[in-house]
């Protein structure tokens, strides 16, 4: 069965770093999103992502906050300048339409921020 | 602007039994979707089950049912004959239907425990 894939499964940084985390969507998925989940907390959408460019963005998704489609597989989340708030679970999810399709979940990136 | 409750932060339940975990929600959409994900302590997130707001049945799949009760705005999953791999943190979770790829908003979660 197809999977979102997300690599690093944990990302170490210090405070002031830049970090990219990646992301390969199902491969016939349109849409992408970004959601982070801070420790013992609900998950929280970051970015929407469909046609090469953002469709909608929360409040969380700053000027330090950027994503890419850099080719036909992968989908990147940077974060230019980490702070330790930035320390959380960063799943990537994609679904083939918009509405009713469940989105797929990747097994996510634990970014610790020291 | 939607809003998801869960309001129960922990659930125990006895291995065979019935659960039920509960899930209103708040939005002013005329249509929109329902959807439950598991998060087992591995950390991903799984999807359960689906509904939409204009579906007159209850959705169900395999020993997941979704009782949806649209005049109370509510949600709730019931995991039938429960298994120790049930044990995980359940979210409830909705999106707008109307337009494009809207995102997914989600509670803040149930632990289930499923004793031996």
């Amino acid at each position: 069965e197809p999977e979102v894939t997300q690599t690093p499964s944990h990302q170490v940084t210090q405070m002031g770093q830049e970090v990219i985390l990646r992301c390969v969507p199902i491969s016939n998925h349109l849409y992408f999103y970004w959601y982070r989940q801070i420790l013992g907390q609900k998950v929280e959408f970051l970015v929407s992502f469909y046609n090469n460019e953002i469709s909608e963005k929360s409040e969380i998704f700053d000027d330090q906050f950027s994503v890419e489609r850099p080719d036909g597989s992968n989908f990147t989340l940077k974060i230019r300048s980490t702070k330790l708030e930035d320390s959380a679970m960063y799943f990537c999810a994609s679904s083939v339409g918009s509405g009713m399709d469940e989105q797929y979940f990747g097994p996510g990136t634990r970014l610790t921020v020291t | 602007a939607q809003k998801i409750t869960q309001t129960q932060p922990g659930m125990f339940v006895q291995e065979k039994e019935a659960v039920t975990l509960d899930c209103t929600y708040d939005t002013s959409d005329q249509s929109y979707g329902l959807f439950w994900y598991k998060q087992p302590s591995s950390g991903e997130m799984i999807f359960l089950i689906y509904q939409g707001s204009y579906d007159e049945q209850n959705a169900t799949e395999g020993r997941y049912s979704l009782n949806f009760q649209k005049a109370r705005k509510s949600a709730n999953l019931v995991i039938s004959a429960s298994q120790l791999g049930d044990s995980a943190m359940y979210f409830c979770a909705m999106r707008c239907l109307n337009s494009g790829n809207t995102p997914l908003v989600f509670g803040k979660g149930t632990r289930l425990s499923v004793i031996a």
